[in-house]
């Protein structure tokens, strides 16, 4: 089957850094994306790792290993506008752009 | 500005009633998307359209259609069928439909049950 896990809620303070993992029981996917969805709000794009290792767009890097199957969204230098839910997902390559998505980290930042 | 609406931001749906949900883009995107999210979940994929007069069913089709006559427009249909519809519905729209596109999402539509 096809599923991914991220933990339900993290919690970290302002300026800090901060790791939302996602593991994942599924095979053939083309690329691992991840997409931040504020309160009531649409989904945004974040990021896209098609090849193993680290992307980094500022603030945000995502990272993945096909191999421990395993995948990572590293927040640094948390803000309070950064407390949202955030969610990964699989794409398939001759799919459709057919994206599964985990069940989404919430994460707050505290003062 | 581009972008992708839905439309009603909050909808009722009485028992046995058929209501259809808008969705709009003007991105020129090729690729449309419906997703349903329950609270504290993921989202789900009920149909995509790869292309205009073109459409595949997602994970959970049962109870929805859907229709794509306009490449701007991608109108979904919650049915009388569909007996748990009470969701958040998110529209999204991608330039193609590889597996490396971006999907852009619209701000989504409530759907409550009388």
């Amino acid at each position: 089957g096809q599923s991914l896990e991220q933990p339900s809620e993290v919690t970290a303070v302002e300026g800090a850094i901060v790791q939302i993992n996602c593991t994942y029981q599924t095979s053939g996917f083309y690329g691992l994306s991840w997409y931040q969805q504020h309160d009531g709000g649409a989904p945004t794009f974040l990021s896209y790792n098609a090849l193993d290792g680290l992307e980094e767009t500022g603030r945000f890097s995502s990272f993945l290993s096909r191999s421990d199957s395993y995948g990572y969204l590293l927040l640094q230098e948390l803000q309070m506008k950064d407390s949202a839910s955030y969610f990964c997902a699989v794409s398939y390559y001759n799919q459709g752009g057919k994206l599964i998505f985990g069940q989404g980290t919430e994460l707050s930042v505290k003062p | 500005d581009g972008g992708i609406t839905q439309s009603p931001k909050y909808l009722f749906r009485k028992e046995g009633q058929n209501v259809t949900l808008s969705c709009e883009q003007n991105l020129n995107h090729d690729a449309m998307y419906w997703y349903r999210q329950d609270p504290g979940q993921g989202l789900r994929l009920i149909y995509y359209s790869q292309i205009v007069n073109d459409f595949q069913k997602g994970d959970i089709a049962e109870g929805y259609s859907v229709s794509r006559e306009k490449k701007e427009s991608f109108p979904l249909t919650v049915t009388s069928a569909q007996k748990n519809p009470t969701a958040f519905y998110l529209c999204a729209s991608s330039r193609a439909s590889g597996a490396q596109e971006t999907q852009y999402f619209g701000p989504g539509t409530r759907l409550l049950v009388l």
